[in-house]
């Protein structure tokens, strides 16, 4: 698995535009960027997947440049509730793909 | 749509003790199954997968076990539990895209 590294910690406040970028400097070719929210005692939450360019939902875009070795992670408008730790995450195949969670970026968003 | 179910949600075990925690999955069949532990203010870390019935593959050395008796049942245990065991333990599965998890279950070891 890519290892990935990521701020430890981002502020902001209610409103803002959050990013929040990853290193992932050996990525495979084969590998997907996954992006997670986990909030206080409950399970990380799927957010957004990308393979390269620009991917966005509902929730939130992911922007890949073209030598996929980052990425970020752009959370508009951010809300308190928006106050989580997201983590980063790199891998291949779907059906045997053992998810390696570091300690990921912990943002606070302030009123 | 799948249902992932851990229990119980929180535990208190004095040291030396025994462990059983329970995942179940419903709304898919023959799943990859998943165990980790979060320490406090840290990363999720993964103890064990299993990819199908009596499979099971262990990350790190621990006194922990896993087993998968049923095809949507994995469960985590202990046989003597040390306070490093302590954390918050969250099962998991695989779709084609994404991980989902279980609401988790607070250990604490006294």
């Amino acid at each position: 698995l890519a290892k990935t590294t990521q701020p430890i910690s981002m502020d902001s406040y209610e409103g803002q535009e959050v990013n929040i970028t990853c290193s992932h400097n050996n990525i495979a070719t084969n590998d997907y960027i996954t992006w997670y929210q986990q909030f206080p005692s409950q399970g990380p939450r799927f957010i957004i997947q990308g393979y390269k360019t620009k991917v966005t939902n509902e929730v939130a875009s992911l922007f890949i440049p073209a030598d996929r070795k980052s990425s970020t992670l752009s959370l508009p408008r951010v809300s308190l509730s928006d106050t989580a730790v997201y983590y980063c995450l790199v891998g291949a195949t779907y059906n045997d793909y053992k998810l390696s969670f570091g300690a990921g970026t912990t943002v606070t968003v302030r009123a | 749509s799948q249902t992932i179910h851990q229990w119980p949600a929180t535990l208190v075990q004095p040291v030396g003790s025994p462990l059983s925690l329970e995942c179940t999955v419903e709304g898919t069949s023959n799943p990859n199954l998943y165990w980790y532990r979060q320490a406090a203010g840290r990363g999720l870390q993964l103890l064990f997968y299993s990819v199908g019935i009596g499979q099971i593959s262990s990350e790190v050395p621990q006194n922990l076990s896993a087993s998968r008796p049923q095809d949507r049942q994995f469960i985590l245990s202990s046989k003597k539990l040390l306070l490093s065991d302590s954390g918050f333990y969250l099962c998991a599965w695989n779709s084609e895209d994404e991980q989902f998890f279980g609401p988790g279950t607070r250990l604490t070891v006294l």
